[in-house]
């Protein structure tokens, strides 16, 4: 799987968009963005994941360039509980099983 | 409910024992795996299985054993090779194609 870079940490004040960058030059045509968030002491948890084109539900949004080699991650209207850390993987999806490696990931803090 | 679960939640053993921590998923998931995370760290992967009867290694196996004689548990063995054992211990699994992984709350274990 290919590897991530992500910056160790970022602010944002409540109710402002926040915008987590992902850099992952050597990715695979055939490898998916996955973006998951930890909160304290607790299992990760998955947002959104996307190949190709960007991606939306009810948590995020997730662009991806059209290189691939980066994506953003986007909480449109950040709020306390929104503090975490988050993380940017890639890896294969069309096989059972593949390596699934975290990197250190973002600190997002949320400010009120 | 589908969905993953580690027990116990919090475990203390002496130094020089083996501990084997459960995990155990009703979501028919193929892939099960295996981190370690270290305070302020990001999570590191200890084993992995694709199938039944089959695991690989990941980046830190070392000191750890693991089974996977059923699909649905993928018990974890910290040994007493492990030279430093207390950790926070996660688990996962996932499905085919581009499904994302499912985590478990995670056990804590503190060796004294």
């Amino acid at each position: 799987d290919a590897k991530t870079t992500q910056p160790t940490s970022m602010d944002c004040a409540e109710g402002r968009a926040a915008n987590l960058p992902c850099n992952h030059s050597t990715i695979s045509g055939n490898e998916y963005v996955y973006w998951y968030r930890q909160i304290h002491s607790q299992g990760p948890q998955y947002i959104i994941h996307g190949l190709k084109n960007n991606e939306t539900n009810e948590m995020a949004s997730l662009i991806i360039t059209e290189d691939r080699k980066s994506s953003t991650l986007i909480l449109p209207h950040a709020t306390l509980r929104d503090t975490a850390v988050y993380y940017c993987i890639v890896r294969v999806a069309e096989t059972s099983g593949s390596r699934l490696t975290f990197g250190e990931g973002t600190q997002l803090t949320v400010n009120p | 409910d589908g969905g993953i679960t580690q027990s116990p939640k919090y475990l203390f053993r002496k130094e020089g024992q083996n501990v084997t921590l459960s995990c155990e998923q009703n979501l028919n998931h193929d892939a099960m795996y295996w981190y370690r995370q270290d305070p302020g760290q990001g999570l590191r992967l200890i084993y992995y299985s694709q199938i039944v009867n089959d695991f690989q290694k990941g980046d830190i196996a070392e000191g750890y054993s693991v089974s996977r004689e059923k699909k649905e548990s993928f018990p974890l063995t910290v040994t007493s090779a492990q030279k430093n054992p207390t950790a926070f211990y996660l688990c996962a699994s996932t499905g085919t194609l581009n499904t994302e992984a499912f985590f478990g709350q995670g056990t804590r274990l503190t060796v004294v």
